[in-house]
């Protein structure tokens, strides 16, 4: 069965800081891996979309890496600022379904 | 840049009513996929069209039904709503069967009371 698993569920850090969230992926076969971010009560928004031979794709204070052998995925965000705070969710490509991942509760404070 | 509109992006409902939502993809987009997003939940794929021809089912009702039209937008017709009904529901248009980016509409959240 196809899964996405994300990592952690839920994580709190202080502005300015950097984090790094994960994602495990049992999904064949594989297209793409994408990360969005999604405010609450909002439409996800795309952050980065890689493929097989991606290893890494920036987006401002965003990075996703891609390790296909391992079937691993991370989202880093550097200098975090307040509106970062959103739930961060990793969906999975492959054979023309898409498999989402549970998302991970980001929240930046002061 | 066009994106994906969704109406209506709220809408109160009773038990057993029936319920229509629609989607108008990015222009030129061949896919729409419909998302059923509960509180606190990941999205669950309800249904998707490729071409105007349904490609893929995932865990829609039986009182569900939707379509896409000749013009590529797509309506997710719900009927004999009950309170479990009640979500946000994404509707996302790509090029390509999802191969491409994938993009989004802000939802219409339904209230079943």
């Amino acid at each position: 069965k196809n899964q996405v698993e994300q990592s952690p569920q839920s994580l709190i850090i202080l502005e300015g800081k950097n984090c790094t969230l994960q994602c495990n992926y049992t999904v064949s076969p594989f297209s793409n891996l994408r990360w969005y971010k999604q405010d609450t009560g909002r439409g996800p928004v795309s952050l980065t979309i890689m493929t097989f031979s991606e290893n890494t794709k920036s987006n401002g204070r965003y990075t996703a890496t891609l390790d296909a052998d391992t079937k691993q995925s991370s989202l880093h965000i550097t200098a975090s600022q307040l509106s970062d705070s959103a739930s961060y969710i990793c969906v999975v490509s492959g054979g023309n379904k898409l498999t989402f991942g549970t998302g991970t509760q980001l929240k930046v404070e002061l | 840049a066009a994106g994906v509109i969704q109406s209506p992006r709220h809408l109160i409902k009773e038990k057993r009513e029936t319920a229509t939502l629609k989607c108008y993809p990015i222009p030129r987009h061949d896919t729409v996929y419909w998302y059923q997003q509960g509180p606190g939940q990941d999205p669950q794929f309800l249904i998707s069209f490729y071409e105007k021809m349904q490609s893929d089912k995932g865990s829609i009702p039986d009182r569900f039904s939707a379509q896409q039209f000749s013009d590529y937008h797509s309506e997710l017709n719900m009927s004999s709503l009950e309170l479990g009904d009640s979500a946000l529901y994404f509707c996302a248009s790509s090029l390509a069967r999802g191969a491409g980016e994938l993009f989004f509409g802000e939802g219409s959240r339904l209230t079943v009371l």
